[in-house]
């Protein structure tokens, strides 16, 4: 069965104070690693999909990497509009997988002024 | 540009009443569809996915169902509702074809709650 764990489930920050969140995900052959912002009461955004180990995509002040077995995503700066919840899911190889996206919990994200 | 709509955006209903939640997509043809629900302290999960017209697979199963009419119009109903059909739900769509490896798009959600 899939799994993906994120860490930390929440995590404070002062405006300007880089940090990462992990993704941590158990896959029988990854297809697609997903990462999404979601904002209270809405539908998640999404921002990165990655591929394969090594991969790296960047978005204004969010970077995000892949490993074989986790992924990161990196927060240069935060500005107090980055805070959200961000969601990790992952896509399996495999028939009767294809179309399944297997979601964390999240990580909620606060960046005080 | 493609958009994704839902509707109603928030409802209250009884137990034992029936449901009836829709989403349009507009800006693409014969796109994928998906039905996720979202409950408090747990991650999406998927309960319908449609690769075309009438073609419906449900990976869990439940009070709920998922029909799909029109080439961008998936609904999801229910005929009687239960206390734990309370949630978030979101629909998204992703390109046609491709196995289903594109990125899926969320609408807005709809918010029920059961009472």
């Amino acid at each position: 069965e899939d799994q993906v764990t994120q860490s930390p489930e929440a995590l404070r920050l002062q405006e300007g104070e880089s940090s990462s969140l992990n993704c941590s995900y158990t896959v029988s052959g990854l297809r697609g690693l997903f990462w999404y912002r979601q904002d209270p009461g809405k539908g998640p955004e999404f921002l990165f999909t990655l591929y394969s180990a090594g991969e790296e995509k960047e978005k204004e002040r969010l970077k995000a990497t892949l490993t074989k077995k986790e992924s990161f995503l990196h927060i240069t700066a935060p500005k107090p509009e980055d805070s959200a919840t961000y969601l990790c899911a992952v896509q399996a190889r495999g028939s009767g997988s294809n179309y399944k996206l297997t979601f964390g919990k999240g990580t909620l994200l606060t960046v005080n002024p | 540009s493609q958009t994704i709509h839902q509707w109603p955006a928030t409802l209250v209903q009884p137990v034992g009443s029936p449901l009836s939640l829709e989403c349009t997509v507009e800006g693409t043809s014969n796109p994928n569809l998906y039905w996720y629900r979202q409950a408090a302290g747990r991650g999406l999960q998927l309960l319908f996915y449609s690769v075309g017209i009438g073609q419906i697979s449900s990976e869990v199963p439940q009070n709920l169902s998922a029909s799909r009419p029109q080439d961008r119009q998936f609904i999801l109903s229910s005929k009687k509702l239960l206390l734990s059909d309370s949630g978030f739900y979101l629909c998204a769509w992703s390109a046609p074809g491709r196995g289903g490896t594109d990125t899926q798009y969320f609408g807005p959600g709809t918010r029920l709650t059961v009472l």
